[in-house]
């Protein structure tokens, strides 16, 4: 099926280790988004990029970075990971401009539960 | 600074009757746009209805609606005829220009529906 797809589903890290989360579309989005949901606080922006070879910062990009691979591809790594991190991240896609936004929205993966221990 | 504020934690509506749940916003931008998505248990996010800061007249889509005041800075979303599965958690979300960047969520809201 069309959409995003979002690997892996579950990752348990430990203090200090790393990983990288990795996103891929195919709907030829050009804006891409990595967020963040913990209980009780909704959704919360990590990075985005608005076109490819564009990054830019969120809410909330501490401890993280990410990389445009290409058009299809927003990867998010961290790079000492901690306790704090341990969330629900969801990577999501939109068309920039244009009827896509007011029609689909923001398209989002499925997610990718991390537990740091 | 932009912020989305939904006041209801929970609420609950018998089946096949309305609800609104409500959503209020802050933003100096005279360009935004205002977006509701749905999260059922099984976790995904589904986006339900948009709204421009500049449209004219209130999105509707399906059984969906938005109302949308805008000297109030309120985007309520009204859910008629209820259904089981319509419960779930409703966000709803920012965006800082209509073209969709940089989008911020409220909290959410959970929905139970009553048979």
């Amino acid at each position: 099926n069309a959409g995003v797809t979002q690997t892996p589903k579950f990752q348990v890290l430990k203090t200090g280790q790393s990983m990288t989360l990795q996103c891929a579309q195919d709907m030829n989005h050009n804006s891409m988004y990595w967020y963040r949901q913990d209980p009780g606080m909704g959704l919360r922006l990590i990075y985005y990029s608005a076109s490819e070879g564009t990054t830019d910062k969120g809410e909330v990009p501490n401890g993280y970075n990410v990389s445009r691979l290409n058009k299809r591809e927003f990867s998010l790594r961290l790079e000492s990971a901690a306790p704090s991190q341990t969330s629900v991240y969801f990577c999501a896609s939109s068309d920039r401009q244009g009827q896509g936004l007011r029609r689909y929205g923001y398209t989002f993966g499925s997610g990718t539960r991390l537990t740091v221990v | 600074a932009q912020k989305i504020t939904q006041t209801q934690p929970g609420m609950f509506v018998q089946e096949k009757e309305a609800v609104t749940l409500d959503c209020t916003y802050d933003t100096s931008d005279p360009s935004y746009g205002l977006f509701w998505y749905k999260q059922p248990s099984s976790g995904e996010m589904i986006f339900l209805i948009y709204q421009g800061s500049y449209d004219q007249q209130n999105a509707t889509e399906g059984r969906y609606s938005l109302n949308f005041q805008k000297a109030r800075k309120s985007a309520n979303l009204v859910i008629s005829a209820s259904q089981l599965g319509d419960s779930a958690m409703y966000f709803c979300a920012m965006s800082r220009n209509t073209g969709g960047f940089k989008t911020i969520f409220g909290a959410g809201t959970r929905l139970f529906v009553k048979a």
